[in-house]
């Protein structure tokens, strides 16, 4: 079957310490793996994605994420967390071999302290 | 801004009721995908367009939804015979044909309380 588990529901950190959000994921064939954010009252944004080549991808607003495919990991990573960085992550992994579905996680719910 | 639109933002229904969504994806986006997203969770796959045929639905998609993209630009999702378990947010998203793992643009959704 095909998952996402963020296994956090919140992360809280200091504004300019590093944060890390993190996603496990479980796919039949390769694995194609996308963060997302949401903000209140808006819709979900893209912010990068794996697909093959290097395991450290980067995206927008300063975010990037490892690739690990031993750990079967995603995680989410920015060097100085921002306060405007608050808000609702989700990790999303489409395999391979699942046709178009897309599964994502429940979530994860930054707060960025001043 | 030609993002992804939906109408209505929110929708109040009583049991029982029929309610039709309207989604707008971005003007060349070949591909289309509804979700369904309730409190505490991430979007669930409802189902798939590429261009007017629908492709693949999720088991969630009972026989009481529907949906349709007639004209491969806009799309409806249909629920009837509404109940209470069906209250979530409805997400439209699309994505370009061209290049296999695009990502999807969302829409800001479609809030569905059913009373």
């Amino acid at each position: 079957a095909q998952s996402v588990a963020q296994p956090e529901d919140q992360v809280n950190v200091a504004e300019g310490n590093p944060l890390t959000v993190k996603c496990t994921y479980s796919v039949s064939g390769n694995p194609y793996l996308f963060w997302y954010v949401q903000y209140p009252n808006r819709g979900l944004q893209f912010l990068l994605k794996y697909i093959t080549g290097d395991n450290l991808v980067k995206g927008s607003y300063g975010f990037e994420a490892e690739f690990n495919k031993s750990q079967t990991s995603f995680h989410l990573k920015k060097p100085s967390a921002l306060v405007s960085d608050s808000a609702l992550y989700f990790c999303a992994v489409r395999g391979q071999n699942t046709g178009n579905q897309f599964y994502f996680g429940t979530g994860t719910s930054l707060t960025v302290i001043p | 801004d030609t993002g992804v639109s939906q109408d209505p933002r929110h929708k109040i229904t009583k049991r029982g009721q029929n309610v039709t969504f309207r989604c707008d994806p971005i003007s060349e986006h070949n591909r289309l995908y509804w979700y369904r997203q309730t409190l505490g969770q991430g979007p669930e796959f409802l189902t798939y367009f590429q261009n007017e045929a629908q492709l693949e639905k999720s088991r969630l998609l009972s026989d009481r939804f529907s949906a349709e993209r007639p004209k491969g630009s806009f799309s409806t999702l249909e629920i009837q015979r509404t109940e209470q378990g069906d209250s979530a947010m409805y997400l439209c998203a699309s994505s370009q044909l061209a290049g296999e793992w695009n990502e999807q643009f969302f829409g800001p959704g479609t809030r569905l309380t059913v009373l």
